[in-house]
């Protein structure tokens, strides 16, 4: 159980293209689902929290127009990098978080992340 | 502010060799703090989950102990397939986010 998926699981664009990055709960449904940044050698950076129905909130620094989310359900959520730049080329991971069967806790569960390339 | 110092950066073991990672903390009311493994261009797999002083958490060769500053993750008779970097994360009271430390970097070589 609590297996998380992303999807693609690499990509890679022209310079101004926009790409979406989608994150799925395959088998709980995910109250909250998180996006993260992670730069080479370093720790995760989270960019935004969403809740299904509801905006997305942004940690501070994070341009949420450049970056945006749409929690459309309790098992999926996306995120859409516009206009593309070199600087955004980085790994992207999601993780859900929700009861899981066989649980009581509210444990974030990560997805496998995506690797942005920006030519 | 919630903060997660995680010691050392690194560390190399010999296989068999055990020992400990380090994860300091600070945190306004500790909600849970989470241990994760890391393998390269991989997302976090989630290992523990720990909740208050004194509690202990173990799966095949690790185990994860939590004080009121701190949490140790204890490697026995390490293999190779446990290279990875290691993550703790904290989260607070009345907080949806985990706050990471910079992990530490398990090599074991056979």
């Amino acid at each position: 159980g609590a297996v998380v998926s992303q999807h693609p699981s690499w990509v890679i664009c022209k310079s101004g293209t926009s790409v979406k990055i989608e994150c799925r709960s395959l088998d709980f449904q995910a109250t909250t689902m998180f996006w993260y940044r992670q730069f080479p050698k370093q720790s995760l950076m989270l960019m935004a929290t969403s809740n299904e129905g509801s905006k997305a909130t942004y940690e501070q620094g994070v341009e949420k127009d450049k970056f945006l989310i749409n929690h459309a359900s309790l098992t999926l959520s996306t995120l859409t990098v516009t206009s593309a730049h070199p600087e955004d080329s980085s790994f992207y991971i999601c993780s859900a978080r929700g009861l899981t069967s066989g649980s009581t806790t509210d444990t974030q569960y990560f997805g496998p992340g995506t690797r942005l390339t920006v030519l | 502010e919630d903060q997660v110092t995680q010691s050392p950066e690194a560390l190399r073991l010999q296989e068999g060799e055990s020992s400990s990672l380090n994860c300091s903390y600070t945190v306004s009311g500790l909600r849970g703090l989470f241990w994760y493994r890391q393998d390269p261009g991989k997302g976090p797999e989630f290992l523990f989950t720990l909740y208050s002083a004194g509690e202990e958490k173990e799966k095949e060769r690790l185990k994860a102990t939590l004080t009121k500053k701190e949490s140790f993750l204890h490697i026995t008779a390490p293999k190779p397939e446990d290279s990875a970097t290691y993550l703790c994360a904290v989260q607070g009271a009345g907080s949806e986010k985990l706050v990471f430390g910079k992990g530490t970097k398990l090599t074991v070589n056979p």
